[in-house]
């Protein structure tokens, strides 16, 4: 069921970067939009991103806004979350997932890639 | 920012039983152009992603067993099990696809009394 596979995930200090890749090898992805969601263990689901099929529109939450950037490269199957300026708060397991074409819900998940962020 | 509130927090249910989920949404995510409500349900068990369960707030993904049902419209839905199997335990969200940005639920932990 996991179709998705999420990798990029690290240990780093707060202020630093990394940059998270999710690649869709055995699924459709270039016609559909594609999201990050991150959860705290043990909390709830939040929206992080999206990015639309072609990659010319891009939203974020505002907690990341300015920070993390979404993009996608078709030929590849793969999306990116470029994250930066990290603080604590942003320590989570990311998940990558897919827009089922249906107006926004996901029906594939990735297997998630944890990110903490600790001096 | 539309705010996605489940109730119950957590719920008990004895294998076979039904088990009920609400969720409440700030604003109505009933879209009038196209007449459906942009509603999912995800099951996510201990140490996996999420999983799709229901979309457009009654609508059964492929592939998910016939016990799971989800009802309502507008700002009140309701995920139903029929009758609760050992491998049904496991922290249930809603999310609405309606407004940007997308909100979850909370989330409510289903186990087995």
């Amino acid at each position: 069921e996991v179709q998705l596979v999420e990798s990029g995930g690290d240990l780093v200090q707060p202020g630093g970067s990394l940059r998270l890749s999710c690649t869709a090898p055995r699924v459709s992805f270039s016609v559909f939009w594609m999201y990050w969601v991150r959860q705290v263990p043990g909390k709830g689901l939040v929206w992080v991103s999206r990015v639309n099929s072609d990659g010319s529109r891009t939203d974020y939450a505002d907690s990341v806004k300015g920070r993390f950037t979404i993009s996608r490269d078709n030929a590849k199957k793969t999306v990116y979350l470029q994250m930066s300026s990290l603080t604590a708060e942003d320590t989570a397991v990311y998940y990558c997932a897919r827009d089922a074409g249906r107006g926004g819900d996901f029906d594939y998940w990735g297997q998630g890639t944890l990110v903490t962020v600790s001096s | 920012d539309i705010v996605m509130t489940q109730f119950p927090d957590s719920l008990a249910v004895s294998l076979g039983e039904r088990a009920t989920i609400s969720c409440k949404s700030s604003q109505s995510v009933l879209s009038s152009s196209t007449n459906k409500n942009y509603l999912a349900w995800y099951q996510q068990s201990p140490g996996q992603p999420p999983k799709l369960l229901i979309y457009w707030a009654s609508n059964r993904e492929s592939g998910v067993p016939d016990r799971f049902s989800g009802s309502g419209s507008g700002t009140d839905f309701t995920l139903t099990i029929s009758s609760l199997q050992a491998e049904d335990v496991a922290v249930y969200y809603c999310h609405q696809y309606y407004g940007n940005p997308h909100t979850f639920g909370q989330g409510t932990k289903l186990e087995i009394k």
